[in-house]
C-alpha cells in the first residue's frame, strides 16, 4: 500500500497564477485533511472532509477551494496564488476521527 | 494565549538518556495526538490517546485529563530520535503544537 501520497512534491508558481494539489490515499480513509506549515507555527487546518462529496472549512481557508469527488482524493486548489500562501502543505487521511496518516508533503513557492 | 503549549521548544540531550517532552492545552478535548516529524520533512502519527498511559518500544504517552497535560517519554534515547514531535489536540476542531525540536548526539 502507498498510503497517503501527494502530487506535486516541489513546485512554483507567479502570482495570480492557479495550480491544484492533488491527494490520494489507498486505505479507504472517510476522513481527509488539507494543513499548511509555515515556520515557527503549528499546523494549521485548510478544509477537510468527512466523506466522498462533502468538504468544510478549517483555521484558514481563504484563498483555496477544495474538492472531494472520489473517496480516494482530495484536491486543494489556488485560484489566483499569493505569496503569503509560500508554505508547505500536508495532506492527511484518517477512519473516522482516529490517528491521522500523513502524505510527504509538496513545497510550495508563490513568487 | 496558545491552546496547545509544547515544552521545551529545543532540546539537545546525550544518547542514552531519557527524554520527556511536554504539552499542555487550555480546553476540554476528545483526544491527543503525538506525531513525529522527521528532518526530511515527513510526519508519522506516534499515538493517539484520550486516557491513561501508551507505550510502543522506548516511546512512552500519558495524559492526565483533568490537569490537561500530556508527556511523550524517550527511553534510552539515540541520534535517530533526532526530529521535531508535535502535539495536538482534538476538541470541535484540530489544534497542533509548535513542536519541540529534539536533537540526539551520538
Amino acid at each position: 500500500n502507498a498510503g497517503v501520497t501527494q502530487t506535486p512534491k516541489f513546485r512554483v508558481l507567479k502570482t495570480g497564477q492557479s495550480m491544484t494539489l492533488l491527494c490520494a490515499q489507498d486505505m479507504n480513509h472517510e476522513y481527509m485533511y488539507w494543513y499548511r506549515q509555515d515556520p515557527g507555527m503549528g499546523l494549521r487546518l485548510i478544509h477537510y472532509s468527512v466523506g466522498e462529496g462533502t468538504t468544510a472549512k478549517g483555521e484558514v481557508p481563504d484563498g483555496y477551494n477544495v474538492s472531494r469527488l472520489k473517496k480516494q482524493n482530495f484536491l486543494l486548489g489556488l485560484e489566483s496564488a499569493a505569496p503569503s500562501q509560500t508554505s508547505v502543505y500536508f495532506c492527511a487521511s484518517s477512519r473516522g476521527g482516529y490517528e491521522q496518516f500523513f502524505g510527504p508533503g509538496t513545497r510550495l513557492t508563490v513568487l | 494565549k496558545n491552546e496547545v503549549e509544547q515544552s521545551p521548544q529545543n532540546l539537545t540531550a546525550q544518547e542514552g538518556e531519557f527524554i520527556t517532552i511536554n504539552c499542555s492545552y487550555s480546553v476540554g478535548i476528545s483526544a491527543l495526538h503525538w506525531l513525529q516529524q522527521h528532518p526530511g520533512g515527513g510526519i508519522v502519527s506516534l499515538f493517539m490517546l484520550s486516557s491513561g498511559k501508551k507505550k510502543h518500544g522506548r516511546l512512552i504517552a500519558t495524559i492526565n485529563i483533568q490537569e490537561k497535560h500530556s508527556s511523550l517519554h524517550i527511553t534510552a534515547s539515540h541520534p535517530r530520535d533526532s526530529a521535531v514531535y508535535i502535539c495536538a489536540v482534538w476538541y470541535d476542531k484540530i489544534i497542533f503544537g509548535k513542536g519541540t525540536r529534539l536533537h540526539i548526539l551520538p
